[in-house]
């Protein structure tokens, strides 16, 4: 199946830091990538969507300008965690879709960030 | 929006059979994932049913679906220890533009 990879896979950061993190699509091109974060013991909750050569779509209740989404090429998105506080420390999982279907969406390893 | 529910713990012996179930709100959706999650890890696709079928099986897994009530399991047929993780059920769409929903996860207990 597609590979889709994070890095890094865990940071440990200062307060106030900004922290970016890559999720590339190994093998296949994605058009759309989505960011999803996700607390200790809790399920994954969707941050944005990521879509090649525009502008993230954003849940609500995520702060565009604390949580930067950069979709540059067809296979890297990244997400910078800006003036990072510990409230952000999360897990964050990115996932590819190649198209449309069923076995279409696949998921990174994860990023754990430690804001200390 | 799309609401998924998900009871938070089974426990079963090993060697027996478990069932976890889920139900959703969103009646479009048009296959419906189990994902597994294992502590630390992401989330590894265990299997999926389109959403016109009322079962599927793939080995040691047996998926049914309720489409009249919203209905989701998963059995786990001789349960093992390294089945012990989060199950996930996530209902989706089948365009490329939509996320999926996840449910709150269900952590299964494999005592052996």
């Amino acid at each position: 199946g597609a590979v889709v990879s994070q890095h890094p896979s865990w940071v440990i950061c200062k307060s106030g830091t900004s922290v970016k993190i890559e999720c590339r699509s190994l093998d296949f091109q994605a058009t759309t990538m989505f960011w999803y974060r996700q607390f200790p013991k809790q399920s994954l909750m969707l941050m944005a969507t990521s879509n090649e050569g525009s502008k993230a779509t954003y849940e609500q209740g995520v702060e565009k300008d604390k949580f930067l989404i950069n979709h540059a090429s067809l296979t890297l998105s990244t997400l910078t965690v800006t003036s990072a506080h510990p409230e952000d420390s999360s897990f964050y999982i990115c996932s590819a879709r190649t198209g449309e279907g069923a076995e279409t969406q696949y998921f990174g390893p994860g990023t754990r960030l430690l804001v200390l | 929006g799309e609401d998924v529910e998900q009871s938070l713990f089974l426990s079963v012996r090993e060697g027996d059979s478990s069932v976890i179930n889920c139900t959703y709100t969103d009646s479009s959706s048009t296959y419906l994932y189990w994902y597994k999650q294992e502590p630390g890890a992401g989330l590894q696709l265990l299997t999926y049913i389109f959403s016109n079928m009322d079962m599927k099986q793939d080995q040691r897994l047996t998926v049914l679906l309720n489409k009249k009530d919203k209905h989701l399991s998963l059995r786990i047929a001789d349960t093992q220890t390294g089945d012990s993780a989060i199950y996930f059920c996530a209902p989706g769409g089948d365009t490329g533009r939509r996320a999926l929903t996840f449910g709150s996860g269900t952590r299964l207990q494999v005592q052996p």
